[in-house]
């Protein structure tokens, strides 16, 4: 079957710097997602990869490891904005894009 | 502003009855999807479509259908709701599939 794997909630400190991270088993890859969704509204893109190697995009990064079935998202200099859930999906061999249940971030003053 | 349009925002529907989710894009996007979003199980996708007049069945299809008669319009029908299907609903487009969705704000949907 087809599974991503992502912490269910993490803590962290304004200011300070998080790493999530997603572990993928899909049937064929065809791109990486994550996506920002706050609580009660919709998700919304934050960073797509499809080659390995670092995305960078102002205080958020996304890494990707294909042959470890690999992803982190970074996400510097944290506001209290920031806290929200972050999705990690995959496009699989069929185009289809298959979701992990998301990582709950919680910014603490 | 561009983007994606649904209605209701929020029902509540006694068990038994037919509820027809709305759902408009002005992107012009090709490809269009529903999903449903419960607490702890993440996104799961009910069905989709990759162009007008096509659709597909995503994870969790039974007890729900859609239609694709133009680009702009993608509506889902609940046939006969149960208690099962209270959940929250995101309708979704994008140009292709490897390409980020862009999202409805959603619809609240209590099954009683």
């Amino acid at each position: 079957g087809q599974n991503i794997d992502q912490p269910t909630e993490m803590t962290a400190t304004e200011g300070a710097i998080v790493q999530i991270n997603c572990t993928y088993q899909t049937s064929g890859f065809n791109g990486l997602f994550w996506y920002q969704q706050h609580a009660g509204e919709a998700p919304t893109f934050l960073s797509y990869n499809v080659l390995d190697g670092l995305e960078e995009k102002g205080r958020f990064s996304s890494f990707l490891s294909r042959s470890k079935g690999y992803s982190y998202l970074l996400l510097k200099e944290l506001q209290m904005k920031d806290s929200a859930s972050y999705l990690c999906a995959v496009v699989d061999s069929n185009y289809q894009l298959i979701w992990g249940a998301g990582t709950k971030l919680i910014i603490k003053p | 502003i561009a983007g994606i349009t649904q209605a209701p925002t929020s029902q509540i529907l006694a068990a038994g009855r037919r509820m027809t989710l709305r759902c408009t894009q002005d992107m012009r996007h090709n490809a269009m999807y529903w999903y449903r979003q419960d607490l702890g199980l993440g996104l799961r996708l009910i069905h989709y479509s990759n162009t007008a007049g096509t659709t597909g069945k995503g994870e969790v299809p039974d007890g729900y259908s859609v239609s694709r008669a133009n680009t702009d319009d993608f509506p889902l029908t609940l046939a006969s709701a149960v208690p099962s299907q209270t959940s929250v609903y995101f309708c979704a487009s994008s140009p292709g599939p490897n390409q980020p969705q862009h999202f409805g704000d959603g619809t609240r949907l209590s099954i009683l």
